[in-house]
C-alpha cells in the first residue's frame, strides 16, 4: 500500500514571495504519478501539477514547479510570486502507474497543507 | 462544457436515517470515483466505477455503504443507518477512463449527521 505524508499542516507567505510545500511518499511501485491538488474554500479540487515518475525533469506549470527526488521519495511544490488567490489547502497525491504510460486511477492523498497568502 | 456535478450540496440527517448522494460525471467519462473527506483531513478513496462495474470497492468503510452507477452516467452513493462518524464531505470525480491519470472533481456533498 502507498502512503503520502505532508508534514506542514499550515504555511503562510507574503504576496509576491516564494513558498515551498513538502511531501514525502512511500511505495514499492516503480511506475507511478504524483500530483498536487489545490482546494480553495469552495471545496472544488483543482489539479495544479503532475509528475510522471519515469521522467527525470521536474514538472513546471507557470508559477508552480516541483522538486521530484525519486530516490528520497520526496515531491515538493514551489509557488513563485504568490498571489492572494493561491490561498487554499494543497494536497499531494499518488497514483499507481500501469503499462504503456497508463495509470490505475485511485488517488492516495496526504493530509493537506493550508496555505495562506498575506497581502 | 459542464463539469462534474453533485447533489445535494449539503445534507443534514438524523442518526439512523438512510441518505443518497448523487454524482453526475462529465459526459463521455467512463470512470467515476467516490472519495470521503473528513474535516481537516485528506481524501480517502471509497470506490470506483469503470462503466457500470465497480472493480475496486476496497475503500467502503462498512456494509452500510453502497454505490451504483447507471451505464456511464449518474452514480449514487447510499449510506444506510447513518452514524455521526459518517459526517464528512463526499467528493466525486470522473475521468476519461480508468487508466487515464487526470480526474475532474465535483464540488462535493457535505453530510452532517446529528
Amino acid at each position: 500500500a502507498q502512503t503520502v505524508t505532508q508534514s506542514q499542516p499550515e504555511m503562510s507567505v507574503q504576496e509576491a514571495e516564494t513558498v515551498t510545500l513538502s511531501c514525502t511518499y512511500d511505495t514499492s511501485e516503480s511506475n507511478y504519478y504524483l500530483f498536487w491538488y489545490k482546494q480553495p474554500p469552495s471545496r472544488q479540487m483543482i489539479l495544479v501539477i503532475r509528475q510522471e515518475a519515469y521522467k527525470q525533469q521536474n514538472a513546471t506549470e507557470n508559477r508552480f514547479s516541483v522538486n521530484f527526488q525519486k530516490a528520497a521519495k520526496s515531491f515538493s511544490l514551489k509557488i513563485s510570486d504568490s498571489q492572494l488567490g493561491d490561498t487554499a489547502m494543497y494536497f499531494c497525491a499518488f497514483m499507481k502507474g500501469g503499462a504503456g504510460g497508463t495509470s490505475y486511477g485511485k488517488l492516495t492523498f496526504g493530509q493537506g497543507t493550508i496555505l495562506t497568502v498575506h497581502p | 462544457g459542464a463539469g462534474v456535478s453533485q447533489s445535494p450540496s449539503n445534507k443534514v440527517t438524523e442518526k439512523g436515517k438512510d441518505v443518497e448522494l448523487r454524482c453526475d460525471p462529465i459526459s463521455g467519462h467512463t470512470a467515476l470515483y467516490w472519495y470521503r473527506q473528513r474535516l481537516g483531513q485528506g481524501l480517502e478513496f471509497l470506490i470506483y466505477f469503470q462503466g457500470n462495474s465497480a472493480p475496486d470497492k476496497s475503500g467502503l468503510p462498512s456494509d452500510r455503504f453502497s454505490a451504483e452507477r447507471t451505464g456511464e452516467s449518474v452514480s449514487t452513493l447510499t449510506i444506510q443507518r447513518t452514524q455521526q462518524e459518517d459526517s464528512a464531505v463526499y467528493l466525486c470525480a470522473s475521468s476519461l477512463r480508468e487508466d487515464y491519470y487526470e480526474q475532474y472533481f465535483g464540488p462535493g456533498t457535505r453530510l452532517t449527521v446529528t
